[in-house]
């Protein structure tokens, strides 16, 4: 069965300091993975997804397909980055329709 | 645009009695999402549909179900409440849904509280 894992609950740093928030899935089709972001008082919304290879506010995610791993990183967190993070899988139903499977989410706090 | 509404956003209900949800989406999208957010579950899926046909299901008790109307906006209702019913219940809609390309919006949720 399809699953999706951020091992880290919490993940604190400093104002510049490098960040990179875990998610390892597992899936027997073939992979698209994406981060949504919710910032506080704020909706859940799409950060990023792998097929479009973007950078989204200094935020980039490989697709590791032999480490079944697509890990969020930033070279120097902002304290406006606090939010919870999380990662998504795209899941092809029986229907042959597509639906998304989250992960626990990790809460990111940036310090001053 | 406006975004995707859902009311009420607060609910406080009793065990054994039901409760529906209404979500309306952004106008132009025909697939609408829902999800159960839980502090220890994370965000589930329970249902999607589009074009008022539930398109897909995920793994939760035949107590919740959901339509859609012609308009696209859905209800979700879940009947004979549980304490584990607790949650934020979350709507997304998306133009087409069903893809991965097909960016999904988030609304700001129902907070259900079952006593």
């Amino acid at each position: 069965a399809q699953r999706v894992t951020q091992p880290e609950k919490l993940l604190s740093v400093f104002k510049g300091a490098p960040v990179e928030l875990k998610c390892n899935y597992s899936y027997s089709g073939s992979p698209e993975l994406f981060w949504y972001v919710q910032y506080s008082r704020q909706r859940l919304q799409l950060l990023l997804r792998h097929i479009s290879r973007e950078s989204i506010k200094g935020f980039t995610a490989d697709l590791n397909k032999g480490e079944t791993s697509f890990h969020l990183k930033k070279p120097f967190a902002q304290e406006e980055d606090s939010a919870m993070y999380y990662c998504a899988l795209s899941v092809t139903m029986n229907s042959g329709y597509s639906t998304l499977t989250f992960g626990k989410g990790t809460m990111l706090l940036v310090s001053p | 645009k406006a975004g995707v509404t859902q009311t009420p956003r607060y609910l406080i209900k009793t065990r054994g009695q039901q409760v529906t949800l209404s979500c309306s989406p952004i106008s132009g999208h025909r697939s609408v999402s829902w999800y159960q957010q839980t502090p220890g579950q994370g965000l589930q899926f329970l249902f999607e549909y589009f074009s008022e046909t539930q398109r897909n299901k995920g793994n939760f008790p035949g107590r919740f179900s959901g339509r859609q109307f012609s308009n696209s906006r859905s209800e979700m209702n879940v009947s004979t409440l549980e304490l584990g019913d607790s949650a934020l219940y979350l709507c997304a809609s998306s133009f087409t849904g069903g893809v991965s390309t097909d960016t999904q919006y988030f609304g700001p949720g129902t907070r259900l509280t079952v006593l």
